[in-house]
């Protein structure tokens, strides 16, 4: 089945830095989201991004499928932005494999 | 933008009871999916449906049972909760064949057995 690894597992950033997100994936796609997972819980869809590069704010997504690979790029971090970023994979029908997640801590 | 609601919000329940936790989508989608949530695995597909009357196996289904009675609604049930059933669940929709498979999520449902 699909094998979906995030990097880093944590991250601790310095108010202002930038963040690079790493998402592989061991098969053939035909569904990608990038979601922001609140400390309480709920989910925010960030992108839907099956292919090539879309921006939102400070963040950018980029999807490389000949080489498995999405990443979520956070420009100027802030506080807000801390909590878990979680990446899915869809390729068997409407079926979405999520990885494991990152945690980003952002520092005043 | 795709509204998706459950309920409830956060439920406990004992050992052995029964659970049924609700779901709604209003923007017509044909997909409505069940997930869990906890940690050190991440979210997990229980089971998901293309339609009304239709259910499909997810990859954690072992004592769950789901019914999707309208294409709005699907329902997942705990017939004898366990406290290995404690967990967050999501609820979500996507448009599937026609559409894209943008997934949608509700707030979650917490979920405790004792």
């Amino acid at each position: 089945g699909q094998q979906v690894q995030q990097s880093p597992a944590s991250l601790v950033l310095q108010e202002g830095e930038n963040a690079e997100l790493q998402c592989n994936f061991s098969t053939s796609l035909n569904s990608m989201q990038w979601f922001y997972q609140r400390p309480e819980g709920s989910l925010v869809s960030l992108f839907y991004n099956p292919s090539g590069t879309k921006q939102s704010g400070r963040l950018t997504s980029t999807t490389v499928i000949k080489e498995r690979r999405s990443s979520l790029h956070i420009s100027s971090s802030q506080i807000t932005d801390s909590g878990t970023y979680l990446c899915a994979i869809g390729n068997a029908g409407a079926k979405l494999t999520f990885g494991g997640g990152t945690r980003l801590t952002v520092r005043p | 933008e795709a509204a998706v609601t459950q309920s409830p919000r956060n439920k406990v329940t004992v050992t052995g009871g029964n659970v049924t936790l609700s779901c709604r989508q209003t923007n017509s989608h044909n997909y409505m999916y069940w997930y869990r949530q906890d940690t050190g695995h991440g979210l997990r597909l229980i089971h998901y449906s293309y339609g009304a009357g239709n259910l499909q196996i997810g990859d954690v289904p072992d004592g769950y049972k789901a019914t999707r009675t309208t294409q709005e609604d699907f329902f997942l049930l705990l017939e004898l909760a366990s406290p290995s059933q404690t967990s967050l669940y999501f609820c979500a929709s996507s448009g599937g064949l026609g559409g894209t498979y943008e997934q949608y999520f509700g707030p979650g449902t917490r979920l405790t057995v004792l």
